[in-house]
This record gives structure tokens, sequence and C-alpha cells, in this order.
């Protein structure tokens, strides 16, 4: 099984400013990744495919880039209604998995 | 635009079967792209995928390892629905439990989560 491991766990960010987080998996899934995002009380919500396709109605200051082991999520300038946790998954090797997940709080 | 709307008992006895159903609208559980999946998310396992059910030319299921001699997921072309049974449960099978429809590999569209807690 795929271990898909992010950091950091807790990501304290001030509005307006720039967020990177981090998915690394323990074998290449190629550009297999999808990035979603949790909000309290709500399902996850899909934001990236295929590690940098950005789903239907996802706002441009979000970018995801990588392959093989190695992804980053990118927020340009964070908005209040993107403090969220925020999930990695691949699909390249059966069966999927997700990483354990990494919240972006307040500073 | 697909839109899944579970529905089912939110608490179960130690030793019971967990049984949730997830209608579909805006396409059909007999799709030939899409497959239908239970996954749950506790605070101890994270987001954890039970399994799935699927139509190929032929009617399918996988599921996880960790779950596999305990759980059923069927679907319901009558109603356009599917449907989760987990027998036997535990305290640890507390969860929030989802449906959700994957596109090759990617978990596009999900229910609204059905929080079960196992409890006499």
């Amino acid at each position: 099984e795929t271990r898909m491991t992010q950091s950091p766990a807790t990501l304290s960010v001030s509005p307006g400013e720039r967020a990177t987080l981090s998915c690394r998996a323990s074998q290449s899934v190629s550009t297999n990744l999808a990035w979603y995002q949790q909000k309290p009380g709500q399902a996850p919500r899909l934001l990236f495919y295929g590690a940098s396709t950005r789903a239907t109605g996802v706002p441009a200051r979000f970018s995801g880039s990588g392959s093989g082991t190695e992804f980053t999520l990118t927020i340009s300038s964070l908005q209040s209604e993107d403090f969220a946790i925020y999930y990695c998954q691949q699909y390249n090797n059966w069966p999927w998995t997700f990483g354990q997940g990494t919240k972006v709080e307040v500073k | 635009q697909v839109q899944l709307q579970q529905s089912g008992p939110r608490l179960v006895k130690p030793t019971q079967t967990l049984s949730l159903t997830c209608a579909i609208s805006g396409d059909s559980v007999s799709s030939n792209t899409l497959t239908w999946n239970w996954i749950r998310q506790s605070p101890s396992r994270g987001l954890e995928w039970l399994g799935r059910t699927y139509y190929r030319s032929k009617w399918d299921n996988d599921y996880a390892v960790s779950v596999k001699s305990r759980i059923t997921i069927n679907p319901d072309t009558s109603e356009n629905q599917f449907s989760l049974q987990l027998n036997s449960v535990t305290p640890e099978d507390t969860a929030v439990y989802y449906c959700v429809g994957v596109r090759g590999g990617v978990f596009e569209y999900w229910g609204q989560g059905t929080l079960v807690t196992v409890s006499s």
C-alpha cells in the first residue's frame, strides 16, 4: 500500500500570506495525485487532480505541482475561506490512499 | 451535476449491523465511468476507503482488507442508489461515513456524510 505523508501537520498563516503544503508518496504515483479541501462539518471537496489540474470553480490562487513522490499545494494569498484541512490522495497504485491532512489555521 | 444523498441510522449497537444508503441524482448507479464508494473518517484513522461497487458490463465490488470479512456494498438499479452494510460493529467503527462517486481514481462527488456512533 502506498503511504502518503503530508507536512506540516498544522500550518499557521496570516491572511494574505502564501501557504505551501507538501505531500510525499512512499513510492512513485506519477502525476496521479489529487488534493481535497475540507471545512468543519463538511465533506471534502476536490481541488486538483492530475497533480496540477484545478477542479471546476477552484480559484487561481490555488496551484498544484509535482510528480513521482513529491507534491506541493500552494495558496498564493490566503483568504478567510481558505482556512481548512487539506488532504492529498494518490490514485496510481491500488488501493487508493489518502494523506493524514494539513490543517491551515489563522496565525 | 451529480448529487449524493445519504440516509440511515446514526446509532448502532455493538455486534449489530451498520446500514447506510446513498441515493444518486444526476447520473446512474450503472454508469460505465464512475464507481460508487464508501469512505469513513475518524480522528484515529483519518480518511479510510472501505469499498466500492461498479458496473463494467457486469457488476463488481472491491473491499478494503481491513473490513473485507464484514462489509457488503450493493447497487440498487430500481432506486438508483447503493448501500453499505458493515457487520459485527464495535466502537472502533464509530466514524463519519461518506458515499463518494469516483471517476478514474479521483473522488469527485461526495455525500453529505453521516456520523455513525457505535454504542450500547
